[in-house]
C-alpha cells in the first residue's frame, strides 16, 4: 500500500477563520512533509518531520501550524490565511534512514482558497 | 547550491509518437533522481527512480537512465497515448539539504 490520504480535498475559509488540513500514511514512513503548489509550479516544501520531530521549517509564517500527534498522522493548522495563501497544499511520506534521499509518497492535495 | 533544469514545455505530440523530456542536475555527491508526474487536480505520482550512476528506471513504457557523465535523467517513451497528458517533474534528492529538488515541470499533451 503506497497510499497518502489528505483531507478535506477542498477547503474554503474566510481569513478570520481556523481550519486544520489532515494527512495519513500507513507505510510505516518515518518522514512527513508539507508542501504547497501554485498553478503551473513545482512544489515548495514548507515542514518537514522526522520521527515526529520537525526537522525543517522553510520559514514559513506562523499562520501555518504543523503537527505532528504520531509517526501515521500530520496536520497543519491554519489562522488568520491571507488570499495569496490560497493553493494546493501536498502532504508526504518517505522513509527516513539517514543514508540517502529516499522517494517520497504524494497525497492527492487539499485545494484551499482563502476569501 | 543542487538544482535541477528541465526543458520548457509545453511539449504537443500525436498519439504514439515518441517522447523525450530533458533532465538536467547540478549536485555535490551523489544524489538520487526521480521522475513525478501530476494529472490534472491530482498530486505527485512517483513513476520512476534511479539511486545510483547507470541505473534505469523504468514504470508503465516510461524510462529514465542515470548519467552520471552529462548529468542528465532524460525520460523517454516509445509511444505515448492521450492518457500521458500530464506535467512532468524531475527531482534529485539532495544529499546536501535531504530534499527533494524539483526542476520547473513540463507540460506534456498528446493529440489523439
Amino acid at each position: 500500500d503506497t497510499e497518502v490520504t489528505q483531507t478535506p480535498k477542498h477547503l474554503v475559509m474566510g481569513m478570520t477563520n481556523k481550519k486544520s488540513l489532515k494527512c495519513e500514511q500507513h507505510m510505516g514512513h518515518r518522514a512527513m512533509y508539507w508542501y504547497k503548489q501554485k498553478a503551473k509550479k513545482p512544489p515548495e516544501l514548507m515542514f518537514v518531520y522526522s520521527y515526529e520531530k520537525l526537522s525543517i521549517n522553510e520559514s514559513v509564517p506562523s499562520r501555518f501550524s504543523p503537527e505532528c500527534p504520531n509517526s501515521s498522522l500530520l496536520n497543519l493548522h491554519l489562522h488568520a490565511l491571507q488570499p495569496e495563501d490560497s493553493a494546493l497544499y501536498l502532504c508526504a511520506s518517505s522513509q527516513d534512514r539517514g543514508d540517502r534521499v529516499y522517494e517520497q509518497y504524494f497525497g492527492p492535495g487539499t485545494r484551499l482558497t482563502v476569501t | 547550491g543542487d538544482s535541477v533544469t528541465q526543458m520548457e514545455g509545453p511539449v504537443t505530440l500525436s498519439e504514439e509518437a515518441f517522447l523525450t523530456i530533458n533532465c538536467t542536475y547540478t549536485a555535490t555527491g551523489y544524489p538520487s533522481l526521480f521522475w513525478y508526474v501530476q494529472y490534472p487536480g491530482e498530486g505527485l505520482q512517483l513513476l520512476l527512480k534511479a539511486t545510483k550512476a547507470d541505473d534505469k528506471g523504468s514504470n508503465k513504457g516510461f524510462e529514465a537512465t542515470y548519467r552520471k557523465e552529462t548529468t542528465s535523467f532524460h525520460l523517454e517513451k516509445g509511444s505515448v497515448q492521450v492518457s500521458d497528458s500530464a506535467v512532468y517533474f524531475c527531482a534529485l534528492g539532495s544529499g546536501n539539504t535531504g530534499k527533494l529538488i524539483f526542476g520547473q515541470g513540463t507540460t506534456l499533451q498528446v493529440k489523439p
